[in-house]
């Protein structure tokens, strides 16, 4: 089955504790993207990757990191989660340029953090 | 980048027709438009897309205007399952030529009454 997954899918942590949120996905899209929403502000971009190696910054890079070692994965790194990090995340991945014209993104269950 | 506006709720009767503006006045050459919808603690998910005129498919229409500078997403006959957030999106990711960053805006609320 085409999926995006995300682990973990709940997850509370306190300041300042580095943590990972994994994302993969399983239809060799090359564009992959992180997202955030809170209440109010609707979804916005934290980072997003062309493909292999090649990251960029969306609308609220600060505080993240993430990397692009392989195609099907783009985990999101808080190094030193502040309360203001507490947020629903999600990754979306897309075709991109091999796949053609589209922007169709399959996003993932999404994980609910909660830095204390 | 294509910033969007779209009203923040609506409300509408069960199997009432509902559209949804989205203004997106400094939308570029390539830029496609999509619509999402959401629905509580759940991942968008794609609705449709269009680049101008009139694009239909089983659950919804998009219709954009010469200028492309807005589209209305159309429900016909909505049901309480409609009950979502519904995104607008305008980039481009797939020419070659568009920034890759896409920016989602605050949604339009949409609540069906029984």
């Amino acid at each position: 089955e085409a999926q995006v997954t995300q682990n973990p899918r709940y997850l509370i942590t306190v300041t300042g504790k580095k943590l990972t949120v994994t994302c993969s996905q399983n239809m060799n899209h090359e564009y992959m993207s992180w997202y955030r929403q809170d209440p109010g502000l609707g979804l916005r971009q934290i980072y997003y990757s062309m493909n292999v190696e090649v990251t960029d910054k969306g609308d609220v890079p600060e505080g993240y990191k993430v990397s692009r070692k392989e195609k099907r994965n783009f985990p999101l790194i808080l190094e030193s989660p502040s309360p203001n990090q507490t947020s629903l995340y999600f990754c979306a991945s897309s075709p991109g340029l091999a796949g053609g014209r589209t922007e169709t993104q399959y996003f993932g269950p999404g994980t609910r953090l909660l830095v204390l | 980048l294509a910033k969007t506006t779209q009203p923040i709720s609506m409300d509408s009767y069960e199997g009432q027709e509902v559209n949804i503006t989205c203004s997106h006045n400094n939308i570029a050459t390539n830029d496609y438009i999509t619509w999402y919808q959401q629905f509580p603690s759940q991942g968008p998910r794609f609705i449709i897309q269009g680049y101008k005129t009139k694009v239909t498919n089983e659950v919804a229409s998009l219709f954009i205007p010469a200028d492309r500078k807005s589209s209305t997403l159309s429900l016909p006959r909505v049901s309480l399952s409609d009950t979502a957030v519904y995104y607008c999106l305008v980039g481009d990711i797939g020419s070659g030529a568009g920034s890759y960053q896409l920016t989602f805006g605050k949604g339009t609320k949409l609540s069906v009454i029984p």
